[in-house]
Formats: structure tokens, sequence, C-alpha cells
């Protein structure tokens, strides 16, 4: 089975950068997407497609992908980006859509 | 605005059944692929099953095929996930989520489903 791995904290100061990973076998050839999640509140995308934004979401949410691990990066960090991340991508016809563990990023 | 809405959970018993039902507006919900997610107490997210627009495709995610059935009426706008067989594994709050290609772009607020005698 497909296995996306993320780191389960990252605590960050605000105004700086938080940089959460999605490592997986050749991800780089497959499309990624982010999820952000507060407490008590459903998933929301704020990247798909490995590195474009749905819009409303701001500039400072931005991804990349290549090799064996895809990135999102959320510059400028504030008190409300505080949530969990979660990776996905399409996993082909046995795993189907596949989640990453998920990372909690902290505001300091 | 696109809106999904879940209803259904409850409590049930070790081996029983529940129906959660999903009603969409804001979209063009027939055209549109959508999904089951859920979430266990404290944990990520775990895909459970997908269909097409006119229900031609179908997946279920292994941990829950043979016990767990989607459907939808598209003349209802509705999205449905019979579940039999239930267990303890089951407990979950359970998103329904409409699919763009191979992403979720749209999520509904949850419905908890508590398994437990």
């Amino acid at each position: 089975s497909y296995v996306l791995t993320q780191s389960p904290s990252v605590s960050v100061a605000p105004g700086q950068t938080a940089t959460i990973t999605c490592g997986g076998n050749n991800i780089g050839s497959k499309s990624v997407h982010w999820y952000q999640q507060k407490p008590g509140q459903a998933p929301v995308l704020v990247v798909y497609d490995d590195g474009d934004r749905p819009s409303g979401i701001p500039e400072r949410f931005s991804g990349s992908n290549s090799g064996n691990t895809a990135t999102l990066t959320i510059s400028r960090l504030e008190a409300g980006d505080e949530a969990d991340y979660y990776c996905q991508v399409w996993a082909g016809y046995s795993d189907y859509y596949v989640f990453g563990t998920g990372t909690k990023v902290s505001v300091l | 605005d696109v809106q999904l809405v879940e209803s259904g959970g409850g409590l049930v018993q070790p081996g029983g059944s529940l129906r959660l039902s999903c009603v969409g507006s804001g979209f063009s919900f027939s055209s549109s692929s959508i999904n089951w997610v859920r979430q266990a107490p404290g944990k990520g997210l775990e895909w459970i099953s997908y269909i097409s627009g006119g229900s031609s495709t179908i997946y279920y995610a292994d941990s829950v095929k043979g016990r767990f059935t989607i459907s939808r009426d598209n003349a209802k706008n509705s999205l449905y996930l019979q579940m039999n067989g239930l267990r303890a594994e089951d407990t979950a709050v359970y998103y329904c989520a409409r699919m763009e290609v191979g992403y979720f772009d749209f999520w509904g607020q949850g419905t908890l489903v508590t398994v437990s005698s």
C-alpha cells in the first residue's frame, strides 16, 4: 500500500515560515493536494496539483513536489494558520485516495 | 455557494447498521463525483468511498469493502452510505466531500458515528 509520511508537528513563530513535508515513494510523479483542518472543523483545501491555490486561499500558502518529498510552505505565519495539515494523492487503483499522517502546526 | 450537509450519524451497537445521507446544493450535483472520508477521534483522515456522478464508477477502501455501500439519488441531490456490520473501529466523524480531478474541493461539516455497546 502507498504511504504518505508527515512530521507530527511543527512550531514556528509568528511572521516566520512554516515548512511541512510529505514523504512518499516517487511522490514527485503524482499530483499532491493539501488540506488545512482547524479543531472541530471540516478540512479545507489550501493547495491542489502540487502548487495551485483555490480562490480565497492567501498567496502565503505555496507548494512544491519533487522526488520523494512534497512540501507545503506557509509564509508570514499568522495565529489563524494554527491547524492540522494533511497531504493527499491518488495512489492508483488499489489504494485509491491516500492521506498523509498529518502535521500539527503551532504558532509560538 | 457550494454546500454539503451530512446527517444520519448516531450511536449504534457493534454489528448494527446505519445509513448516512449527504445533501448537496449550489453546484451541479449530478455532474459531480462525491466521496466519503472519515476521521476517528484524535486521528487522521481516511478516504473510504467514491462514486461518480452517474454512479457508473464506485470505489471502496479495503477497510469497509463488503460492509459499506455508497449510492446516490441525483433527483434528490443526495448521497448515501449504508453501513452494515459496524465495528468499534468504525467510530468516526464521516464527511462527504466533492471531488474535482483527484482532490476534494468542498467538504460537509461531518456527522459522528459511534459504535459501542
